[in-house]
């Protein structure tokens, strides 16, 4: 999602509750998308990936769903843990004078209660 | 993260001062970037190189410079820092595909007083 100022969006859940993250990509062309996790004091970190011939992609614990149509990316993390408090980023590989940039989102702060 | 190593990890510099920020790789990736992240505003590209002996300018290339002398190495240099530029700095690499996901850095946290 969008933020505005300093703030990220922040989604809460309680540990064991479904998470959905959501994002909106730019460019209608891309063809690539990825999730990416950070973690406080690291980098970012790859989750899953979803071509534009898809519309789901399931990994373990996780779900990426692609909507073309509106550009719309959600991430969907099943019985989510304390150790999935972290920032979410989504991501394209935007193509830019024949070479591709991982372009991201703001990002959204997802914090997992115990 | 292994694979992409930056050093340092932390710097404080002073208004005016000079620094280079440096970035190895070893998993022979053609493709490397350099990102700044401030609080809100994800990640923004500063300068990236898609092989040895190529740079090119992202969103944010004002005030930094690059080199890429060595295909494992991608150097992002502060002329005359400011305070503008106090940010977290991260190095990412890709292979040379259209589809695939990059890898980063640790991060670099700089402080310009």
């Amino acid at each position: 999602g969008e933020s505005v100022g300093l703030h990220l969006p922040t989604l809460s859940v309680q540990e064991g509750d479904n998470s959905i993250i959501n994002c909106a990509y730019s460019n209608s062309a891309s063809d690539y998308f990825i999730w990416y996790k950070q973690e406080s004091g690291k980098g970012p970190q790859f989750i899953i990936d979803i071509r534009s011939n898809m519309d789901k992609r399931q990994g373990q614990r996780v779900t990426v769903l692609l909507n073309k149509t509106v550009k719309h990316l959600s991430l969907q993390i099943a019985a989510t843990q304390p150790g999935d408090s972290a920032v979410y980023f989504c991501a394209e590989n935007f193509a830019s004078g024949g070479s591709y940039i991982p372009t991201f989102g703001r990002g959204t702060s997802l914090i997992v209660h115990p | 993260n292994a694979g992409v190593t930056q050093t340092p990890k932390f710097r404080v510099l002073k208004t005016g001062q000079s620094m280079t920020l440096l970035c190895a790789q070893d998993m022979n990736h053609e493709y490397m970037y350099w990102y700044r992240q401030d609080p809100g505003m994800g990640l923004r590209l500063i300068h990236y190189s898609v092989g040895e002996g190529t740079t090119a300018k992202g969103e944010v290339p004002d005030g930094y410079n690059v080199s890429r002398l060595k295909k494992q190495n991608f150097l992002l240099g502060l002329e005359s820092a400011a305070p503008s530029q106090t940010s977290v700095y991260f190095c990412a690499i890709r292979d040379g595909s259209k589809n695939t996901e990059a890898f980063f850095g640790q991060g670099t946290r700089l402080t310009v007083v």
